[in-house]
């Protein structure tokens, strides 16, 4: 079992529309966890950090649940910029070592 | 201003050749990373050095020898390069190690062994 799974995709979705996408780890000592957004051919960018109460930036909501060791990612309202993928990291308990999934790939069309 | 910068950016050279891939930060960051990003597209640790000291070693061939001058630089030297080298290298900083400090990666080399 891979320490960090998502759904690699691509999800196809039209402007406008919600798409979640989400990810488990095997980890359960694992502390912190983010979203990273990778473009095309570019470096991975964060997205934003996951908060165990949830936190919303703009258009975007971060869900963690230890019990069930998974995050989700709520995309409202989707631009065709938000064409990417997403990369769910875990950092383990030693704080040291990011994990990374193997992305899942997003699609916007107009 | 460029806060983590790799350089080449692309690298194409033989098997068997040696070859250097450097990271400078400029965010006065104490710890940086590197990572390879294969085929598949799975960024995987390779290591990590904390103001200058070795922290992370994970599983790679010892034809790989990462250097750390001072804390902002930290370069990542390959001997004896073989086909299954060809990847993207990211190299990626953080302030700490603990908590959840976000790493701040470079635009990444891209290496590939003919």
């Amino acid at each position: 079992r891979k320490e960090v799974e998502q759904d690699p995709g691509p999800f196809n979705v039209p402007e406008g529309a919600t798409v979640a996408f989400n990810c488990t780890y095997s980890n359960s000592a694992s502390q912190s966890f983010f979203w990273y957004r990778q473009d095309c051919r570019k470096e991975p960018k964060l997205l934003m950090s996951v908060y165990s109460s949830g936190n919303e930036d703009g258009r975007f909501t971060a869900q963690l649940n230890r019990a069930s060791q998974y995050i989700s990612l709520l995309i409202r309202d989707s631009k065709l910029s938000d064409s990417a993928t997403y990369l769910c990291v875990v950092k383990d308990n030693a704080g040291n070592m990011l994990t990374f999934g193997g992305g899942t790939r997003l699609m916007v069309k107009p | 201003d460029t806060a983590v910068s790799q350089t080449p950016k692309y690298l194409v050279t033989q098997m068997g050749n040696d070859k250097s891939i450097k990271c400078e930060q400029n965010l006065g960051h104490d710890t940086m990373y590197w990572y390879k990003q294969d085929s598949k597209k799975f960024l995987k640790i390779m290591f990590s050095y904390n103001n200058k000291e070795l922290i992370i070693n994970e599983t790679v061939p010892n034809r790989f020898s990462p250097k750390s001058p001072d804390k902002a630089h930290l370069n990542l030297h390959i001997n004896s390069l073989e086909l299954g080298d060809s990847a993207v290298y990211f190299c990626a900083s953080s302030r700490g190690q603990g908590g959840g400090q976000p790493q701040h990666f470079g635009d990444g080399t891209r290496l590939s062994i003919l």
